[in-house]
C-alpha cells in the first residue's frame, strides 16, 4: 500500500540554525501539506501546496518557513532560523488521489528538537 | 474563526460501545474527518463525512449534522488497542484543503 515517507525521523539542531525536513508524498496525489504538533498539544495546520505553489498557509507559517517541491517526488519544509518554540513533531500529508479525494494520508513525522 | 470542541478524556470498558462527540463552529465547511492517533505516532484516517447522516465502517461509525455543527464517532466492541486519541477535524471550504483539528479526545479502554 502506498504511503507518505518522511526523513529524518528525528532532527536535533541548535537555535538559529536552518533545517530542512523532507517528505515523499504518495505518487498520484495532488495536494501536499505540512502540520506540526507540539508535545501534548493539537495538530496545527501550517501550509498546503497545490500545482507547485502554496494554496493556503496559517499564521504560524511566517517568513521563517518555506516549502518547495524540488522534483517530482520530494516535498520539503525549510525553517531558516530555528527557535526553541519550533520544537515539535512535523507531519507531512498528501491527498487528492483516486478513491477518497479529500482523505489526507499522514507520514510518520519528523521530531524536531531545537536546543 | 474556527472552534472545534471535543471532550478531553474518556474511559470505556473493553467490549463496550463509546461515543465521542465533536461540535464545531467554522467560517467554512467542506466536510469533517475523524482521525485516530496513538501516542508518538501520526494520525491515521478513520472517516470523512460531508453529508448529514451516519457512515458505518466496521466497528467504527461516524455521524454528521451540518445544521447543528455536530458530529460523533461511535466505536463498538471496544478493544484494548483502541486506546488512543481521537481527533475531530474540519475541512474548510474554498477548495484549498485546509484542515483545522480539535484538541482530541484521549480514550482509555480498560479491561
Amino acid at each position: 500500500e502506498p504511503e507518505v515517507t518522511q526523513t529524518p525521523s528525528h532532527q536535533v539542531t541548535q537555535m538559529g540554525q536552518e533545517v530542512i525536513l523532507r517528505c515523499v508524498p504518495i505518487s498520484n496525489h495532488l495536494y501536499f501539506y505540512w502540520y506540526r504538533q507540539i508535545l501534548g498539544q493539537k495538530v496545527e495546520f501550517l501550509v498546503s501546496f497545490y500545482n507547485n505553489e502554496i494554496s493556503e498557509k496559517s499564521e504560524i507559517f511566517d517568513d521563517q518557513f518555506s516549502v518547495e517541491r524540488p522534483d517530482g517526488s520530494n516535498f520539503t519544509l525549510k525553517i531558516r532560523s530555528t527557535k526553541l518554540e519550533d520544537s515539535a513533531m512535523y507531519f507531512c500529508a498528501s491527498s487528492g488521489g483516486s478513491g477518497s479525494y479529500n482523505e489526507q494520508f499522514f507520514g510518520p513525522g519528523t521530531r524536531l528538537t531545537v536546543l | 474563526g474556527q472552534n472545534i470542541d471535543q471532550p478531553t478524556e474518556m474511559t470505556a470498558t473493553e467490549g463496550a460501545i463509546v461515543q465521542i462527540n465533536c461540535t464545531y463552529q467554522t467560517s467554512g465547511f467542506n466536510g469533517l474527518f475523524w482521525y485516530q492517533q496513538h501516542a508518538g505516532e501520526a494520525p491515521t484516517f478513520l472517516s470523512y463525512n460531508v453529508l448529514d447522516g451516519l457512515e458505518e465502517k466496521g466497528r467504527f461509525s461516524s455521524f454528521l449534522s451540518r445544521s447543528k455543527g455536530y458530529s460523533y464517532l461511535l466505536l463498538k466492541e471496544l478493544q484494548m488497542k483502541d486506546s488512543a486519541s481521537y481527533l475531530c477535524a474540519v475541512l474548510n471550504s474554498g477548495g484549498y484543503q485546509k484542515v483545522t483539528f480539535g484538541t482530541g479526545t484521549k480514550l482509555q479502554v480498560i479491561p
